[in-house]
């Protein structure tokens, strides 16, 4: 069984300032993590994945995760946000094996981007 | 096609009718698969496809909901009887193959039940 649970629900940052949204997992095996993005009326797209290569693993528009065994996180990063950062992001978690696509989604963290 | 196309993209429809919606992924991924992003229960695995069999199904909700894929191409769920907490967001995704490979998903048919 596997489950992720994204720490914060809404998250607010001002453009320029750093940006890190929370995420712990829960896996019976080694899992393979994911965040996506999803914009408003737009659907879901990849920043980044993890699949038992390097822990720290770099995805599009200068986001970053890093795979923490011992803590079970797999928390994102940015060091300069954007205003077109804000969005929904979605901490996933993907079954081992044959069943690579039933994807486990956290609840979701919606990003806001002050000016 | 550049990415998983899905339609209708919104979809309204009376209580006890039954609805179609279709995907048709990237062309040449093997794996396809459903999802259901709703308000309350956020994003949910449905079924999943390898070629036209589905080897997991085990989120389908109940036996109103049914799905298949031919040709190893496009897919169809089928809702029958619809009921207003059917209503969301049913997304389709696909990937190369089962194995590792990035998972696209396409933009999702709203489906409203009135």
């Amino acid at each position: 069984a596997q489950s992720v649970t994204q720490l914060d629900s809404h998250v607010s940052v001002s453009e320029g300032t750093p940006v890190l949204l929370r995420c712990n997992y829960s896996s019976s095996y080694s899992p393979s993590l994911f965040w996506y993005v999803q914009h408003p009326n737009k659907g879901l797209q990849l920043l980044l994945k993890y699949t038992s290569a390097a822990t720290l693993v770099k995805g599009i528009n200068g986001f970053e995760a890093e795979f923490k065994k011992s803590e079970t996180s797999f928390h994102l990063t940015k060091p300069s946000a954007h205003m077109s950062d804000a969005a929904e992001y979605f901490c996933v978690v993907g079954a081992g094996g044959t069943s690579y696509g039933k994807l486990t989604f956290g609840q979701g963290t919606i990003l806001t981007v002050h000016p | 096609g550049a990415g998983v196309s899905q339609s209708p993209s919104n979809k309204v429809t009376e209580k006890g009718k039954d609805v179609e919606l279709r995907c048709d992924p990237i062309s040449g991924h093997t794996a396809l698969y459903w999802y259901r992003q709703s308000l309350g229960q956020g994003l949910e695995f449905l079924i999943y496809f390898q070629g036209n069999s589905a080897p997991d199904k085990s989120g389908l909700p109940s036996d109103r909901f049914s799905a298949e894929r031919t040709g190893g191409s496009v897919s169809t769920l089928t809702i029958q009887r619809t009921q207003q907490e059917d209503s969301a967001v049913y997304l389709c995704a696909s990937s190369f193959d089962s194995s590792g490979n990035t998972i696209y998903f396409g933009e999702g048919s709203w489906l409203t039940v009135v």
